[in-house]
């Protein structure tokens, strides 16, 4: 049994630039959630899909922005990239309100230079 | 906003001896919470919960205990084995709030 898959593992991109990062939820899951973790924090909640629809956002800016598809699967997308995106972005799935539930992922791994 | 906070950034403990990873919370409303560990190059996977109306869970090795009038949360893990050097994340979350805050992380590491 699958459990949450994320493309790319790792990704370098330039200042400015946009970018989208993709989720694969577990096998019955019907939410996605994502997350960013800086270096030596821990994670920061962005937002969490739900039946194609976001449901609740963190604080974080509306350059970032999500999808979540018919089949679970998400994507995060990250536009005019800043210096300070650099991170690990996980994705974490989960059946609705089921906050004890989540599976990671392995995450992907974003530097912007 | 920190309102889960781990004040250890790393922790060493000899095998078969305890570990005892601290977590403190600042907002008196979240009532659930839950302990992750982390592997390199892995993501993080849940370990052990515990509700705001409980003073304790154990499962295992692992015992979580909750003050809610201190807002902290401490993790014991006994016996401490090598295999469970990772990096502890305490997590809070409020309800069905899916904002679940996360501390910094404490790295333990479990000498042979």
């Amino acid at each position: 049994d699958a459990g949450v898959t994320q493309s790319p593992t790792h990704l370098i991109k330039t200042r400015g630039q946009q970018v989208t990062l993709r989720c694969s939820p577990k096998s019955g899951h019907d939410t996605v959630s994502w997350y960013q973790q800086a270096l030596g924090q821990g994670p920061q909640f962005i937002f969490q899909y739900y039946e194609e629809e976001e449901r609740q956002r963190g604080n974080f800016p509306d350059r970032f922005s999500g999808h979540q598809f018919p089949n679970y699967s998400s994507e995060l997308n990250v536009n005019a990239l800043l210096l300070g995106d650099s991170a690990l972005y996980l994705c974490a799935s989960s059946l609705v309100d089921r906050a004890y539930g989540y599976t990671f992922g392995s995450g992907t791994r974003l530097t912007v230079v | 906003d920190q309102q889960v906070k781990q004040n250890s950034p790393s922790l060493s403990v000899q095998e078969g001896r305890i570990s005892i990873l601290n977590c403190d919370y600042t907002n008196s409303m979240f009532d659930y919470f839950l302990w992750y560990k982390k592997y390199p190059a892995e993501g993080p996977t849940f370990l052990i919960s515990i509700s705001s109306i409980k003073d304790k869970n154990e499962d295992g090795r692992f015992t979580v205990f909750l003050n809610k009038s201190a807002k902290h949360l401490s993790l014991h893990i006994v016996p401490s084995q090598p295999g469970d050097s990772a990096v502890y994340f305490c997590a809070a979350t409020l309800g069905n709030n899916n904002d679940m805050r996360f501390g910094a992380g404490t790295r333990l590491t479990v000498k042979p």
